[in-house]
């Protein structure tokens, strides 16, 4: 059964880096998603692709994050200048198009900031 | 705006006994999705079982049943026979009714713990 990849699983980067988290949607979905998970907490929304730009963004998602699909397979998220509170887990997910089903969740990478 | 709340943080239930955990949401849209999705220790986000508001009957899934009152905006999952395999953080999610690219609103979920 064909599912969402990320990589790496785990990343610990220093305060002030930038960090790319990768994501390898399925095959035939064209709408892309990112979510954030802070230790403890719920899931939220950070921001929805589709069609080669951004279709919807929460409050969290400022200038020090952006997304890309560079190459037709990988969904780029990237966050410029880390902060501590940057630390999470992070979803990607996909879903595909034609009848409004659900998202397809990756297993998360899950981001620290020292 | 839509928000889902979840009023149990953490409950346990023995192994082979039914749980439910509540859900409760707040919209004004009339037409919208609502899920529940399982987070186990791995931290893997795995659909369990999804309602569109447009239906009455309640949906099914093995063990997983949900108790879907629109008018009460409450959308309840009942787990029978539980098994260990089910312990894992539950979160309830709603979903606004599009045609696509729509997210997800998360609650805050509830740790469950199935007891041998």
């Amino acid at each position: 059964e064909p599912e969402v990849t990320q990589t790496p699983s785990h990343q610990v980067t220093q305060m002030g880096q930038e960090v790319i988290l990768r994501c390898v949607p399925i095959s035939n979905h064209l709408y892309f998603y990112w979510y954030r998970q802070i230790l403890g907490q719920k899931v939220e929304f950070l921001v929805s692709f589709y069609n080669n730009e951004i279709s919807e963004k929460s409050e969290i998602f400022d200038d020090q994050f952006s997304v890309e699909r560079p190459d037709g397979s990988n969904f780029t998220l990237k966050i410029r200048s880390t902060k501590l509170e940057d630390s999470a887990m992070y979803f990607c997910a996909s879903e595909p198009v034609g009848v409004q089903e659900t998202q397809y969740f990756g297993p998360g990478t899950r981001l620290l900031v020292l | 705006a839509q928000t889902v709340t979840q009023s149990q943080p953490e409950m346990s239930v023995q192994e082979a006994e039914t749980v439910t955990l509540s859900c409760t949401y707040d919209t004004s849209e009339s037409n919208y999705y609502l899920f529940w999705y399982k987070q186990p220790p791995s931290r893997q986000m795995i659909l369990v079982i999804r309602q569109e508001a447009y239906k009455q009957q309640n949906a099914t899934e093995n063990r997983f049943s949900v108790n879907f009152q629109k008018a009460a905006k409450s959308f309840s999952l009942k787990i029978s026979d539980s098994q260990l395999g089910d312990t894992a953080m539950y979160f309830c999610a709603f979903m606004k009714h599009s045609t696509y690219g729509q997210n997800f609103v998360f609650g805050p979920g509830t740790r469950l713990s199935v007891l041998p």
